[in-house]
C-alpha cells in the first residue's frame, strides 16, 4: 500500500491569503486526486492532479481558485486562494493505481479554518 | 447522472449486528469500496468487490451484485471502536471514485 505524507494537517488562515497543501507519495502513482470534505459531508472531488498537464477540475472548481501543481508521479501540490471563511474544510490528497486498480489511499487531510 | 445512495444513519448495540446497504447507478463500473472514516480522521480502505458475492475479512464482510447496482457491508460483533461514518465508491469507467454521503453507524453499549 501507498503511504502518503500530507502537510500541513491544520491551520488558520486569515481571509484574502492563500495556503497550499503538499502530498508526497512513497512511490510512483497513476492517478493522484484531491478532495474537499465539509463537516458532517461526504468527500467533493476538486480535481485530478495530472503529471506534466493542467489539473482537470470538477464542475463549481476553477484553476484561479484551487492551482494545483504536479511535477512529477511522486508529489502534488494544492492551493487554496484568497481564502474566505467558506472555504474552512478538510483537505484530503488521495492516489491510485489504474493498472493494478487498487485502492485509493488517503493523505492524513489538512484541517483549514479560515478566520 | 451519477448517484450512490445509503443511509444517513443507523443505531447498533455492542455484540450486535449490521448492515449497511449501499446502492449505485454509474458511468460504468471498476468496482466498490467500503472506507471507514471516524469523525475529524482521513478514510481508511475497508473493503474491495469488482465481482458478485461476498467477500468476508474478519468481522467485516462485503457484498456486491453488480445486476442490481446493490452492495452491503455486514459489521459483525459490534465493538463501541466502530462508532464511525461508513463511506460507499464506486469506481466508474474513467477510474474515477464517485463517492456516497456515509452512513454514521452509531453504537450503544
Amino acid at each position: 500500500s501507498a503511504v502518503i505524507s500530507q502537510k500541513p494537517s491544520r491551520d488558520i488562515c486569515q481571509r484574502g491569503t492563500s495556503l497550499t497543501i503538499q502530498c508526497q507519495v512513497d512511490s510512483q502513482v497513476t492517478m493522484m486526486f484531491w478532495y474537499r470534505q465539509q463537516p458532517g459531508q461526504s468527500l467533493t472531488l476538486i480535481a485530478t492532479a495530472n503529471q506534466g498537464s493542467e489539473a482537470t477540475y470538477e464542475s463549481g472548481f476553477v484553476i484561479d481558485k484551487f492551482p494545483i501543481s504536479r511535477p512529477n508521479l511522486t508529489f502534488s501540490t494544492l492551493t487554496v486562494s484568497n481564502m474566505s471563511p467558506e472555504d474552512s474544510s478538510i483537505y484530503l490528497c488521495s492516489v491510485a493505481d489504474r493498472e493494478s486498480r487498487t485502492e485509493a489511499f488517503f493523505g492524513q487531510g489538512t484541517r483549514l479554518t479560515v478566520v | 447522472g451519477q448517484n450512490i445512495d445509503q443511509p444517513t444513519e443507523m443505531t447498533a448495540t455492542e455484540g450486535a449486528i449490521v448492515q449497511i446497504n449501499c446502492t449505485y447507478q454509474t458511468s460504468g463500473f471498476n468496482g466498490l469500496f467500503w472506507y471507514q472514516q471516524h469523525a475529524g480522521e482521513a478514510p481508511t480502505f475497508l473493503s474491495y468487490n469488482v465481482l458478485d458475492g461476498l467477500e468476508e475479512k474478519g468481522r467485516f464482510s462485503s457484498f456486491l451484485s453488480r445486476s442490481k447496482g446493490y452492495s452491503y457491508l455486514l459489521l459483525k460483533e459490534l465493538q463501541m471502536k466502530d462508532s464511525a461514518s461508513y463511506l460507499c465508491a464506486v469506481l466508474d469507467s474513467n477510474y474515477q471514485l464517485i463517492w456516497g454521503a456515509g452512513t454514521k453507524l452509531i453504537i450503544k453499549p
